[in-house]
């Protein structure tokens, strides 16, 4: 069964600073991987997508993200952090059917000034 | 190019009554995804339709709750007899075809709390 893992429930990052936000899959066959943000009663927006191709993913708002094959992981990342970047980051892999996304439980960003 | 409707963002209903939400895709997408989102966890998939066609309800709970894409007007999600454990927030999402490479766009999600 796919599967995505989002081993830390929050991050916290002073402003400035580089910020990785960790993700770790498991599908069967190619994976094609997702990263969604959500602020406060909003819905998901999306930033980046790995499809196929180059490893390194570069998305919106600065944020980039890193496939490695060999760990199973997508981690999301971004060189300077900023304060308005504070909020809930989800990953998530498409499910075998190509229908449905199969989302993480959700990483908090805090980013102090 | 509006983004995916949702509404109402808010819905109360008392234990027993009807929700019907509400979600209208993106200009050009006939795709239509319902997500529920339950306090301290992720997203969990619910149902996949096109216009006139459920494609897969692997997530739908298989009493209470029905789905609809009707040939006009938005994708409705129906919750008959609503119980408290139905407290969430649901949120519609959209893609213009379907199909691994695609991501899709979420609406703002519709809160409902049932007292």
């Amino acid at each position: 069964a796919q599967s995505v893992a989002q081993p830390e429930d929050q991050v916290n990052v002073a402003e400035g600073n580089p910020l990785t936000v960790k993700c770790t899959y498991s599908v069967s066959g190619n994976p094609y991987l997702f990263w969604y943000v959500q602020y406060p009663n909003r819905g998901l927006q999306f930033l980046l997508k790995y499809i196929t191709g180059d490893n390194l993913v570069k998305g919106s708002y600065g944020f980039e993200a890193e496939f490695n094959k060999s760990q199973t992981s997508f981690h999301l990342k971004k060189p300077s952090a900023l304060v308005s970047d504070s909020a809930l980051y989800f990953c998530a892999v498409r499910d075998q059917a190509g229908t449905a996304l199969i989302f993480g439980k959700g990483t908090t960003l805090s980013v102090s000034s | 190019n509006a983004g995916v409707m949702q509404n109402p963002r808010h819905l109360v209903r008392r234990r027993g009554q009807e929700a019907r939400l509400r979600c209208s895709p993106m200009k050009g997408h006939s795709h239509v995804y319902w997500y529920r989102q339950l306090p301290e966890e992720g997203l969990k998939f619910m149902v996949y339709l096109q216009k006139e066609n459920i494609i897969d309800e692997s997530g739908m709970p298989k009493e209470r709750f029905s789905a609809e894409f009707p040939k006009e007007g938005p994708s409705i999600l129906r919750i008959q007899q609503v119980v408290r454990g139905d407290s969430a927030a649901y949120f519609c999402a959209s893609s213009p075809m379907t199909g691994t490479k695609d991501e899709q766009y979420f609406g703002p999600g519709t809160r409902l709390t049932v007292t």
